[in-house]
Parts: C-alpha cells; sequence; structure tokens
C-alpha cells in the first residue's frame, strides 16, 4: 500500500536527550512536511522540505532539526534545546510545491518526556 | 497566530442533524482544505476550494466560500456517528505551506 508510515508511535524522552522521529513516504512526493498539534488544538508547522537536500523552517522550528537526504524520508530530531516537546507529531507529504495539492498525513507519533 | 480560525470550537448534535462549521483567515489564500482527524489518528482530506471556486460537493460535504469576507464553511448533512471527529480548515499559501486553524470538534450522538 502507498502511504506515509511515521514510527514510532509512541516514544519516551528522558530530559536533555535528543530523540528522532521517523517518516518515510512511498507516494513518490517531492514536498514532505513535519507539524506539531498540542491536545485540543490545531497542527503548527515545524519545517518543511520542498525538494531532496532542501528544507525551511517553519513557524515553531527553534528546538527542532530535520534532513532530507532521500526523497522518501524526512526525519524529525527532538534536541535538548526544545523545552517542552511532549506532543503529537504529524508528518504529511504532498506532489509538487504550487498550491492546489493535497496534503497526505501520517498516523502521527506520541512523544512524551519523562 | 494561526491562519483560519474555526467556529464553533465544538460542536454535539444528534445523528441525523446537519452540522455546520465555519472558517475565517486573515490574509488572501490560493485555496482552502478541510480535514478531518480522528482522535490520536493522522488527519484525512476532505475536500479543496479554490480561490475563484465558490461551493463545492463531495457525498454529504459542502464547502462554500466568500473571499470577500474571507470565509468558509464545511456542511454536514444527515450526520452519523462515525462523523465524530475533529474538522480542520487549511489555508494554503504560496510555496506550498498550509496553515491550519484550531479546529471543531463534533459529536454525533446516536
Amino acid at each position: 500500500d502507498g502511504g506515509i508510515t511515521q514510527s514510532p508511535k509512541y516514544l519516551f524522552r528522558k530530559e536533555g536527550q535528543n530523540v528522532t522521529l521517523s517518516c518515510e513516504q512511498n507516494l513518490n512526493h517531492d514536498a514532505m512536511y513535519w507539524y506539531r498539534q498540542d491536545p485540543g488544538q490545531g497542527l503548527r508547522l515545524i519545517y518543511y522540505s520542498q525538494i531532496v537536500n532542501d528544507f525551511q523552517k517553519g513557524d515553531i522550528a527553534e528546538g527542532y532539526s530535520v534532513s532530507r537526504e532521500k526523497k522518501e524520508s524526512f526525519p524529525l530530531t527532538v534536541t535538548s534545546a526544545q523545552k517542552n516537546p511532549t506532543a503529537f507529531y504529524l508528518c504529511a507529504s504532498s506532489i509538487g510545491t504550487f498550491s492546489g495539492n493535497t496534503i497526505y498525513f501520517g498516523e502521527g507519533s506520541w512523544l512524551t518526556v519523562v | 497566530s494561526q491562519q483560519g480560525e474555526e467556529d464553533p470550537q465544538a460542536l454535539s448534535i444528534q445523528e441525523g442533524e446537519n452540522a455546520t462549521m465555519n472558517c475565517s483567515y486573515k490574509t488572501s489564500i490560493n485555496n482552502l482544505q478541510w480535514y478531518r482527524q480522528n482522535s490520536g489518528r493522522g488527519l484525512v482530506h476532505l475536500i479543496l476550494i479554490r480561490s475563484n471556486e465558490r461551493e463545492k460537493h463531495s457525498g454529504r460535504l459542502r464547502v462554500t466560500l466568500d473571499t470577500s469576507k474571507k470565509s468558509s464553511s464545511l456542511l454536514i448533512t444527515a450526520s452519523r456517528a462515525a462523523d465524530t471527529a475533529s474538522y480542520f480548515c487549511a489555508r494554503m499559501a504560496a510555496g506550498n505551506k498550509l496553515t491550519f486553524g484550531g479546529g471543531t470538534r463534533v459529536l454525533v450522538k446516536p
């Protein structure tokens, strides 16, 4: 099946630790995104990438880092600099960079600080 | 601040009734999209309406867009218990950057 796979579904992070969330897509999409969702809230854009080896900061990039070495992969690292990382993280992708494309989402990853 | 603010924040209706939710935005758009999210899951695309369109239908869903008022509405007709979810509008800006509102939580009681 084609789609977006996020892993792990649940992740616990200790204070001061970096963690990486995986996002893989087999839809052959050029653009990929990471969003953060806090309970009962909407989505906020962390980072997005329109093409391999290129990415841009979204609205809340501080404390996060990404890479786009392969078209199908867009991992997100939550660094120790992110002081309030407990949230639901959603990865998404779309065909191209012009407006009018549907964005497809993965099933999300829950990150909790312990 | 988030572009695309939904109203109401929560809505409770009986099965068979219609559900209407609204979305307002602040700056001009290329298109506006509506998404659905079941609790703890990813978002599912429902409808995309372009800035030069006024109304679109998909099954029991009807979306309208009024660019002069910078607002859109989503109507779910003949609601079912399975329609219980959160619904989000999202504004598409240049560069394919999608910005979401806070969502409307819909509860359909059987």
